[in-house]
């Protein structure tokens, strides 16, 4: 069964610094995709960055990117210039190449301090 | 604006009742839907995958007699926790895709609290 790892309950950044967190995952398949989602206290999901698993470049959106190392199963996501409202529970997820369903890290706490 | 809408937001029900939660898909049409559930602080569990026009595909280890889903419309899919009790207290959230290939954006309702006194 697939499953996602998430280590780090919590983590902190100063604003403006870079803050990575980081996220593994098992599968047996070879094509997948990634995710990394924003949930601040308001609940709302919402997407950070996609990752196709067939692309060896890295995804990278703005202040965000990600290390995809497909042979290792990591994903990691690495904030730059943190702000303030970054601060949130950051989800890694998984979902299968034909399916939206998609499987869950136990997530990180981001704390950003001015 | 929000792409996908949840209905109510929160809701307050007595033991033993049952409860309906909304998902919409505003200006699309979703295919499937799917359900989840989020405990505080946890991760969200996958509880059910909904069709559209048919039946809905529970994961294992949730009971399909409780959550009932209807998926009547290409925008509207319904969960119905019946007879809730008190651990079924929890925030449930939708997710639909947009777009007709699997792996474009899934969006996410606002999620719906229930608290069952």
């Amino acid at each position: 069964a697939q499953t996602v790892t998430q280590s780090q309950p919590e983590m902190s950044v100063q604003e403006a610094e870079t803050v990575t967190l980081s996220c593994t995952y098992d599968t047996s398949e070879s094509d997948y995709y990634l995710f990394w989602y924003k949930q601040p206290p308001s609940r709302q999901m919402i997407l950070v960055i996609r990752q196709e698993a067939y692309k060896q470049q890295n995804a990278t959106e703005n202040r965000f990117s990600v290390n995809f190392q497909k042979a290792a199963k990591s994903f990691s996501l690495k904030i730059s210039d943190s702000q303030l409202g970054d601060a949130a529970m950051y989800f890694c997820a998984y979902s299968f190449y034909n399916t939206d369903k998609l499987i869950f890290g136990t997530g990180t706490r981001l704390q950003v301090f001015p | 604006g929000a792409v996908v809408s949840q209905h109510p937001s929160r809701v307050i029900c007595k033991s033993g009742t049952s409860v309906k939660i909304e998902c919409r898909s505003l200006d699309f049409q979703a295919t499937t839907m799917f359900w989840y559930r989020q405990f505080p602080k946890q991760s969200l569990m996958l509880m059910a995958t909904s069709n559209e026009g048919s039946k809905a595909t529970y994961e294992q280890g949730v009971e399909k007699d409780k959550f009932l889903i209807n998926h009547a419309s290409l925008t509207l899919s319904t969960l119905t926790v019946t007879s809730a009790h008190p651990e079924d207290s929890s925030f449930y959230i939708c997710s639909a895709r947009l777009g007709g290939s699997s792996g474009n954006t899934i969006y996410f309702g606002e999620g719906s609290w229930l608290t069952v006194v």
